[in-house]
């Protein structure tokens, strides 16, 4: 079964250092989703792509987060400098473009502690 | 940003028991979606609801959009242990020229006692 792919799983940073976090969606998928899950909370969308281009990134602090997708295919999202509460689950999704539900896969995310 | 709101926020049943949860917004949304997530792992789609008032099962799981399209709700029949985990409700805009992002709700954290 095709899987979106994250790395690193978990990831432990120090506080106003850099740190990136990498996605591969499902071949094929135009749409490309990075979420953030807080512990204890449901996920909240951070940005979203149609192919390269970004659609939403209107909930994406852009003073210190930055995505990228620069093909259209794997993207990136990086955040310099990190800070304590930007500890949380980063989750990657994608989808097909003319499927709602049943095409959004979630990927197993990437863990970020701060310290 | 907004969050749906999911109720209960954690439920304590016995093994074999039916579960039920819910989840309501202020917006209107055309697809609602039940997902579960295991600790350290990616929510997981369980069902879709793409209709209004539609009704729909995936084995033991039913799910409804409800009629205002601003709620919805799941039901688990006969829990069994690997149900454990956290249940989380989605609210999607679907306009034909691509899904938008969803909004969760807060998650119900289910807990079965053997």
């Amino acid at each position: 079964e095709a899987e979106v792919a994250q790395s690193p799983r978990y990831k432990i940073t120090e506080k106003s250092q850099a740190v990136a976090f990498w996605c591969d969606p499902i071949s094929g998928h135009a749409t490309l989703y990075w979420y953030r899950q807080i512990l204890g909370q449901g996920p909240e969308l951070l940005v979203q792509f149609q192919d390269e281009s970004v659609v939403d990134d209107s909930q994406l602090p852009k003073d210190r987060f930055s995505a990228e997708r620069l093909k259209g295919v794997d993207s990136t999202l990086k955040i310099q400098p990190a800070e304590l509460g930007d500890s949380a689950m980063y989750l990657c999704a994608s989808s097909s473009r003319d499927r709602g539900g049943y095409g959004y896969t979630f990927g197993s995310g990437t863990r970020l502690t701060v310290v | 940003g907004q969050q749906l709101n999911q109720s209960p926020q954690s439920m304590f049943i016995q093994e074999g028991e039916d579960v039920s949860m819910n989840c309501t917004s202020s917006s209107i949304f055309n697809t609602w979606l039940w997902y579960k997530q295991d600790p350290g792992e990616g929510p997981v789609l369980l069902i879709a609801l793409y209709k209004a008032g539609e009704l729909t099962s995936n084995g033991r799981l039913t799910a409804q959009f409800g009629i205002t399209r601003k709620d919805s709700f799941l039901n688990i029949s006969a829990s069994i242990p690997s149900d454990v985990g956290i249940y989380f409700c989605a609210g999607q805009l679907f306009a034909g020229g691509g899904a938008d992002g969803l909004t969760f709700g807060k998650g119900t954290h289910l807990i079965i006692q053997p």
